[in-house]
């Protein structure tokens, strides 16, 4: 009964692919957000999404594009996947973000 | 520059050792969560402040909220090998709903 659900684990890939991390939870919270993790372990958040709706967008490069089907799935879809794409991509979920919000336990892509 | 400094970024203590890592910024933050993670897996919220000055207790683990809802800290007593981790501060800031993180700390604890 895994809270939020992240697949898959591990993610090699050649430069120029383009693949997809999925991202389930079973809390019924509203918001969900994509976070990189990069290798000195700095998370920067990528993407929030409120009940399917794109609230946060950040600085990235649009070959990231997140798509959330319903409130409880969040997908991240990369195209063109480049080295510095290399990193841990954690997904989470939260009620109201002031009281916290729930991780799931990455994706760490490398790309070769 | 980064939003929140969290500091030191790296601590390695004996055993029954008492540590204290701090969460620094200009900004004021709606609220102040602490998280640890472990390798291989995602943050784990260990806390959240939500009012200036609050202090919370969690067994062995002391965390603060500064008055001004600028900074943060956690106070760690008699540290155990099980409290090695890697610890992380992250703030809301009140009107983006953004979580920002600071750099984190590892915090090994040798037995």
């Amino acid at each position: 009964d895994t809270a939020v659900s992240q697949t898959p684990k591990y993610l090699v890939t050649q430069m120029g692919n383009d693949k997809s991390i999925k991202c389930e939870q079973n809390l019924g919270h509203d918001t969900m957000y994509w976070y990189k993790q990069d290798s000195k372990k700095f998370l920067k958040i990528m993407f929030s999404y409120n009940n399917k709706e794109l609230i946060i967008n950040e600085t990235v490069p649009n070959r990231f594009s997140p798509k959330s089907p319903d409130k409880a799935h969040l997908n991240l879809h990369i195209n063109s996947l480049e080295l510095g794409d290399s990193a841990v991509y954690f997904c989470a979920s939260s009620q109201d973000g002031n009281y916290g919000y729930t991780f799931g336990s990455g994706t760490r892509l490398t790309v070769v | 520059t980064q939003l929140l400094e969290q500091s030191p970024q790296f601590l390695s203590i004996q055993e029954g050792e008492n540590l204290t890592v701090y969460c620094n910024s200009s900004s004021v933050f709606s609220s102040l969560q602490w998280y640890r993670q472990e390798p291989g897996e995602g943050p784990v919220l260990l806390v959240t402040v939500v009012t200036g000055g609050e202090v919370k207790k969690l067994k062995r683990l002391t965390f603060q909220f500064g008055d001004a809802r600028k900074d943060s800290s956690l106070h760690i007593t008699a540290a155990q090998p099980g409290d090695t981790g890697l610890y992380l501060c992250a703030g809301v800031r009140g009107n983006t709903g953004k979580l920002i993180f600071g750099q984190g700390t590892t915090l090994q604890v040798k037995p």
